[in-house]
């Protein structure tokens, strides 16, 4: 079965400043990754997804996060953060059949102006 | 694409009842998942259908949890003697099957489910 940690619990950064956070997983095959992002009383909206390719891998709204077997992570960045920004972020991996989708604990971005 | 719909936004119950939460998939896709997420947690998986079989359950599906999705479309999730520990946010996901076998989960907005 497969798991996720996403080491740091709150992040705060200031507006415009970049951004990076941390996601590792255990998986015995391929993994299919993705990061999800929730706003306070709302379902959970993808920014990005892996699943074969180029590790570098572009999302909505200015995200990106690069795929890195040999550490078994897949960080979420973003150059410059805007205060709409500030949200609870998950990472997420799944099975190679599409049918086992695993969450971490979440990552919760503050962001001050 | 209208998106995942779920119904209600807000429940709130007393101890010992039974509780129904509607999720509508997006209507092309032929996967439904249903989560649980507590106060600061990811999304914990308790269920999983594909058309209207269901072919996962998690541990964490006491006997007092069913869920349904009778014809393929709109699913069920039925909390019957609810504790005080129910008391999380209950969200439904869909998915279509492409032909990598994989495709992202989208969520609707979630039940928030209270127990006094």
């Amino acid at each position: 079965a497969q798991s996720v940690t996403q080491p740091d619990i709150h992040i705060t950064v200031s507006e415009g400043a970049s951004l990076e956070l941390r996601c590792n997983y255990s998986y015995g095959a391929t993994p299919y990754l993705f990061w999800y992002v929730q706003s306070p009383g709302q379902g959970l909206q993808l920014l990005l997804k892996y699943f074969s390719g180029d590790t570098l891998v572009q999302g909505i709204k200015g995200f990106e996060a690069e795929f890195k077997r040999s550490q078994s992570s897949f960080n979420l960045r973003k150059p410059s953060v805007h205060w709409s920004d500030a949200a609870e972020y998950f990472c997420a991996v799944g099975d190679n059949y599409g049918q086992n989708f695993v969450f971490g604990p979440g990552t919760r971005l503050s962001v001050l102006p | 694409d209208t998106g995942v719909s779920q119904n209600p936004r807000h429940k709130i119950t007393k101890r010992g009842q039974n509780v129904t939460f509607r999720c509508d998939p997006i209507s092309e896709h032929n996967r439904l998942y249903w989560y649980r997420q507590t106060l600061g947690q990811g999304p914990e998986f308790l269920t999983y259908f594909q058309n209207e079989a269901q072919l996962e359950k998690s541990r964490l599906l006491s006997d007092r949890f069913s869920a349904e999705r009778p014809k393929g479309s709109f699913s069920t999730l039925e909390i019957q003697r609810t504790e005080q520990g129910d008391s999380a946010m209950y969200l439904c996901a869909s998915s279509s099957i492409p032909d990598d076998y994989n495709s992202p989960l989208h969520f609707g907005n979630g039940t928030r489910l209270t127990v006094t």
